[in-house]
């Protein structure tokens, strides 16, 4: 596609229920980064990808939050329980190859309530 | 671990006028990228400036400068001609060689007519 693409954009869930975003990065770009973002605040790293391979796992907040990647395309991010303080946008970014220029998604807006 | 510190949570500056917004950031690598990113109200992020370490020379992109002091570890952004589009709020952002992408907390920047 064009840009990174995100879905939904929105999501509202209710505490304890799991939820899944999606981000489908820009054709042939190697590397793909979820951030997290609270109200205001700046960007939360959580995990990036080289190809379908995560070697830094390490912002992941609990064992509640897993993500994969396949086909070295599109990334899924899930939350398992969720949780008021998971409220936030989650944001995606790609590029090729790592530290290049990032192309970022529009975020997902997640509320718990 | 690398860290990335903007140490002015706000700014203002008044229309035509130049302005800089400060970054300090943390390392024992030698090899290394840093970068400001833009994020408007819209929430789309956009890459600002780009600088790679082992250039000694400072990046800029039309109106936009930095000065980059690698002793020091300060990654400064100016801003000539403030236009109002430019406000938003501003991250610096820290890259090692093949490896994630860190951001600081940000400073909103607020242009005044």
């Amino acid at each position: 596609g064009a840009g990174v693409s995100q879905s939904p954009s929105n999501k509202v869930t209710e505490k304890g229920k799991d939820v899944e975003l999606r981000c489908d990065p820009i054709s042939g770009h190697t590397a793909l980064y979820w951030y997290r973002q609270s109200l205001g605040q700046g960007l939360e790293f959580l995990i990036y990808f080289q190809g379908n391979s995560a070697p830094d796992k390490s912002g992941l907040p609990s064992d509640r939050f897993s993500a994969e990647r396949t086909g070295g395309s599109v990334s899924t991010l899930t939350i398992q329980r969720t949780q008021q303080e998971d409220s936030a946008v989650y944001l995606c970014a790609s590029s090729l190859p790592t530290n290049e220029k990032l192309f970022f998604g529009s975020g997902t807006q997640l509320s718990v309530l | 671990a690398q860290t990335v510190t903007q140490s002015q949570p706000e700014m203002s500056v008044q229309e035509a006028e130049t302005v800089t917004l400060s970054c300090t950031y943390d390392t024992s690598e030698s090899d290394y990228y840093l970068f400001w990113y833009k994020q408007p109200p819209s929430r789309q992020m956009i890459l600002v400036i780009r600088q790679e370490a082992y250039k000694q020379q400072n990046a800029t992109e039309n109106r936009f400068s930095v000065n980059f002091q690698k002793a020091a570890k300060s990654f400064s952004l100016k801003i000539s001609d403030s236009q109002l589009g430019d406000a938003a709020m501003y991250f610096c952002a820290y890259g090692d060689r093949d490896d994630k992408i860190i951001f600081g907390k940000g400073t909103r920047l607020h242009i005044l007519p």
